[in-house]
C-alpha cells in the first residue's frame, strides 16, 4: 500500500513551452501533497505544499506564477512549469502523506526528469 | 524545523554493519526523527522513525540517546544494493506547515564487495 505515482517519468521540451506533471496517490487519500526539486548531486528542495481544494503554499523564492499547482482531488496534484527555460531542467518529485501513518512519514513518487532545450 | 548534520559520505563492505549518525542539537520536544533512503533518479523511501530510545524494523534500527540531540541509523549486514543517500530529518509533522519535510545534505553510503 501507500503508492505514489508520477507522470510522465521523463520529458524533454523546447524553451518557452509549458509542461504538466501529475502526481497521484494510488491507494490512499492525500489532502496534502508536496512538490520538490532536485538538481544533480544535491538534496531535495521543497517547492510548495499542495492542499486539496485550496491554494498551494509556496516556499520562499519559488515563483507561484511559474510553477502552477492544482490539487483538484484527494488523489491528484499537478505541477505545471510554465514557459520553461533550460535552468528549469531538474528532477521533480512529489510526495503525499497518508494520515493513517506516523508523523513525518511521507510517500514519494518516482520523480519526473525534465529537460528543457 | 531543527537543523541536522550528518557525514557527507561513508564507505563500507558487504556484510558489515553500518552506523550513520546525525546531529540535531536544536530538536524540539515534539519532534520525531525520521530517516529516508534515496537511490539515483528515484524518490526517497521512508526507512524508519523514532522519538526516543530504540526502534527496530525489518530493515534498520534507530538509536536515540536520552538527550535526543543525535541519532544513529544502523543498517545490519549491508549489501551492494544499500548503496544510496540516507537523509536524517527532524520535525513534529503536525505543525501548521502541513507536515512539510526539510531535507539536509544526506549521507552518501557506498558499499563495496
Amino acid at each position: 500500500g501507500a503508492v505514489v505515482s508520477q507522470h510522465p517519468s521523463r520529458v524533454i521540451c523546447k524553451s518557452g513551452t509549458s509542461v504538466k506533471i501529475e502526481c497521484r496517490s494510488l491507494d490512499f487519500q492525500a489532502t496534502t501533497m508536496f512538490w520538490y526539486r532536485q538538481f544533480p548531486k544535491q538534496s531535495l528542495m521543497l517547492m510548495a505544499t499542495s492542499n486539496e481544494g485550496s491554494k498551494a503554499t509556496y516556499e520562499q523564492g519559488v515563483e507561484k506564477d511559474k510553477f502552477l499547482i492544482n490539487h483538484a482531488s484527494l488523489t491528484l496534484s499537478t505541477l505545471t512549469v510554465t514557459s520553461a527555460h533550460p535552468e528549469d531542467s531538474s528532477f521533480y518529485i512529489c510526495s503525499a502523506r497518508d494520515i493513517t501513518r506516523g508523523p513525518n512519514e511521507q510517500f514519494f513518487g518516482p520523480g519526473t526528469r525534465l529537460t528543457v532545450l | 524545523l531543527a537543523k541536522t548534520t550528518q557525514p557527507i559520505s561513508m564507505d563500507s563492505y558487504e556484510g558489515q554493519e553500518v552506523n550513520i549518525t546525525c546531529s540535531h542539537n536544536n530538536i524540539a520536544t515534539n519532534d520525531y526523527i525520521t530517516w529516508y533512503q534515496q537511490f539515483p533518479s528515484q524518490g526517497p523511501r521512508f526507512i524508519i522513525q523514532g522519538y526516543k530510545t530504540k526502534v527496530t524494523n525489518e530493515v534498520a534500527s534507530l538509536f536515540i540517546p536520552a538527550d535526543r540531540k543525535s541519532s544513529t541509523l544502523s543498517l545490519p549486514r549491508v549489501s551492494l544494493s544499500d548503496t544510496a543517500v540516507y537523509y536524517c530529518l527532524v520535525g513534529d509533522g503536525l505543525t501548521g506547515g502541513g507536515n512539510k519535510l526539510t531535507f539536509g545534505t544526506g549521507t552518501q553510503l557506498k558499499v563495496e564487495l
